[in-house]
């Protein structure tokens, strides 16, 4: 069957600290991946979106970057984590034979 | 370019009143879209969606919605609302072309017992 994956769950960061998220999607290859994050009360921002390995279209500036090693992995990174990085980071994906976009259980990172 | 506009940040209902959330999308060509359902701490989860079939669209826990292109609508409604419909909701437009999805800012539905 074709899941995804997001760990950590939660995470607590100090200012200036490093971060790597991840996501793993199963039962699919080549599947489009994204990055969204949610601010407190505040919709979804789309970060980063990859249509393969090595292939990342950046939607806004920021203290992030993300990469694509693998097919069915996407990696979202930080050197230096600032206090605006806090949110919920979600990731998603197509699945094979789908139009819709589905999505992990995200990550709720607090940066103190 | 494709855009999605939801009208009402928060949204009241009585319990067993009728849910109305409401979509507005701009696109050059008949665009797909999608509600979403979001709980607290969690993914979104996919209510329904319109990729060009049936205007009327059916859903998940009752939800249904209707693509209207004459007012470039795309309203979610359920007839009854329950104590779990509580949460946060999203619409969403996909383009035709291209796997980019634009999301509305959310609409927080409160049912009030």
């Amino acid at each position: 069957s074709q899941t995804i994956h997001q760990w950590p769950a939660t995470l607590v960061q100090p200012v200036g600290s490093p971060l790597s998220l991840e996501c793993t999607v199963e039962g699919t290859s080549n599947p489009n991946l994204y990055w969204y994050r949610q601010a407190a009360g505040r919709g979804l921002q789309l970060l980063f979106y990859s249509v393969g390995i090595g292939q990342i279209s950046s939607e806004v500036p920021q203290n992030l970057s993300a990469s694509r090693p693998q097919d069915r992995q996407f990696i979202l990174s930080s050197k230096k984590l600032l206090l605006s990085d806090s949110g919920f980071y979600l990731c998603a994906w197509i699945p094979l034979g789908l139009d819709a976009q589905f999505f992990g259980p995200g990550t709720r990172l607090t940066v103190l | 370019a494709q855009s999605v506009t939801q009208l009402g940040s928060h949204v009241s209902v009585s319990e067993g009143a009728l849910v109305l959330l409401r979509c507005n999308y701009s696109s050059s060509v008949p665009p797909y879209l999608f509600w979403y359902v979001q709980y607290p701490n969690q993914g979104l989860q996919l209510l329904l969606k319109y990729t060009s079939a049936a205007t009327l669209v059916k859903g998940i826990n009752g939800f249904e919605a209707e693509f209207k292109k004459s007012e470039t609508s795309f309203h979610l409604t359920k007839p009854s609302a329950h104590m779990s419909d509580a949460a946060e909701y999203f619409c969403a437009v996909r383009g035709r072309i291209g796997n980019q999805f634009y999301f509305g800012t959310g609409t927080s539905l409160t049912v009030i017992p």
